[in-house]
This record gives structure tokens, C-alpha cells and sequence, in this order.
């Protein structure tokens, strides 16, 4: 069946640098490709999303490719800010179907 | 408000006991989705509604699991005799259309089973 696999953390940087969370998944279609981020105290939210591939989402000066080549939807962002620290989900969800997959999660921890 | 609400927020219950789980989405919105997210996991899909109609629910983990959208609107995930592995928080969220928009979540239940 279908599933999304994501870098495991936790994950601490200093502000400023560069963040990449690696993101592949599994599909037997072509799914639309989703990451939600989890900040503390606060629930679930939408980060960004990709529809088909090569698309791109970004948001808040993250960015992630949908490569059909590589199965891949890796999140980056150029300089974290300590208000990035928070838990980041990779997520798949069927175009063809009603099912939704979550990855494990990634936690991030930035330090001044 | 305006977003997902889930009540009650937390549950403690003896095992056996049998429970029920509200999820109020966000007004207008056709698609509903219950998730279980045990500690350190992502969460984990149970089942689906489009409007009234449960479309999905092969996530369901046993026919101890029960979940109804009588109106299209609020829904309720039930779950008789409760046993300690039912222990999570479980998330419902809500999107205006397809399974694919964005997905609205509430903040969830946590359920402890003793």
C-alpha cells in the first residue's frame, strides 16, 4: 500500500542554517504530496503542498519539489529562525481514493 | 470559532469501559477524517466521511471502532470495551471538499485507558 517515509530526529540547528528533512514516498498512483507542521501547544497546520510532479510548494520561506524520478518530496528551507522549532510531517494523500498517510514525524530545534 | 473543535480534550477510561469521541469540523466543509496518533508517530488514518457517507474506514483498527456523521456535520468516534492499546490522541480534521484539499485538524482527544 501506499506510505511516506521521512527522516527521523530529532534535528537541532542553529539559526541561520540551512534545513533539509528528507521525504520519499510509496504510490501506486499519483498522490498529492502534503507537509504539515505541529508548533508546540498548538495543533496540526498545513505548511505547504504539491498536486502533480515537478510542482513546487512553498510557504513561509519553505520549499519542497514533488519528483516523480526520485519518489521525493524533501523540505528545505535557506535559514531557520527559532520560531521554525516544531514537529514536521511529511504526507501523502490518494487522488484516486480517500486515504491519507502520515510520516513519523520529524522534530526540529533551532537554537539561537 | 472557526476551526475543528474535539471534546472532550482529554478522557481517562477503564478498560472495558466503552467511550465517545466529538469532532465539530469546521461549517461547510464536505470531507471529515478521524485519525490515531500514538506517542512519537505520525498520525495514523482511521476513516473517512464525505458529508453523511462513510466512504473509508479500513483504518479502523477492530470492530471495537465505531464512527457516525449522521447529519454531515458533527461526528462522533466511538469505541467499545477499551483496552489499554486504544491509548492515544485521536485528531479529526476537516476539508471543504475533497480528501485532498487542505485538511483543517482539531485539537484532538487524548484518551488514556487504565
Amino acid at each position: 500500500g501506499d506510505s511516506v517515509t521521512q527522516m527521523e530526529g530529532p534535528v537541532t540547528l542553529s539559526e541561520e542554517a540551512f534545513l533539509t528533512i528528507n521525504c520519499t514516498y510509496t504510490a501506486t498512483g499519483y498522490p498529492s504530496l502534503f507537509w504539515y507542521v505541529q508548533y508546540p501547544g498548538e495543533g496540526l497546520q498545513l505548511l505547504l503542498k504539491a498536486t502533480k510532479a515537478d510542482d513546487k510548494g512553498s510557504n513561509k520561506g519553505f520549499e519542497a519539489t514533488y519528483r516523480k524520478e526520485t519518489t521525493s518530496f524533501h523540505l528545505e528551507k535557506g535559514s531557520v529562525q527559532v520560531s521554525d522549532s516544531a514537529v514536521y510531517f511529511c504526507a501523502l494523500g490518494e487522488n484516486t481514493g480517500n486515504q491519507f498517510y502520515f510520516g513519523t514525524g520529524t522534530s526540529l530545534t533551532v537554537i539561537p | 470559532g472557526a476551526g475543528v473543535s474535539q471534546s472532550p480534550r482529554y478522557k481517562v477510561a477503564k478498560r472495558g469501559q466503552d467511550v465517545a469521541l466529538r469532532c465539530d469540523p469546521i461549517s461547510g466543509h464536505v470531507s471529515l477524517f478521524w485519525y490515531q496518533q500514538a506517542l512519537g508517530q505520525g498520525p495514523e488514518f482511521l476513516t473517512y466521511f464525505q458529508n453523511e457517507a462513510q466512504l473509508d474506514k479500513s483504518g479502523l483498527p477492530s470492530d471495537r471502532f465505531f464512527a457516525e456523521r449522521p447529519e454531515g456535520s458533527v461526528s462522533t468516534l466511538k469505541i467499545q470495551r477499551t483496552q489499554q492499546e486504544d491509548s492515544a490522541v485521536y485528531l479529526c480534521a476537516s476539508s471543504l471538499r475533497r480528501s485532498t484539499d487542505t485538511q483543517y485538524f482539531g485539537p484532538g482527544t487524548r484518551l488514556t485507558v487504565l
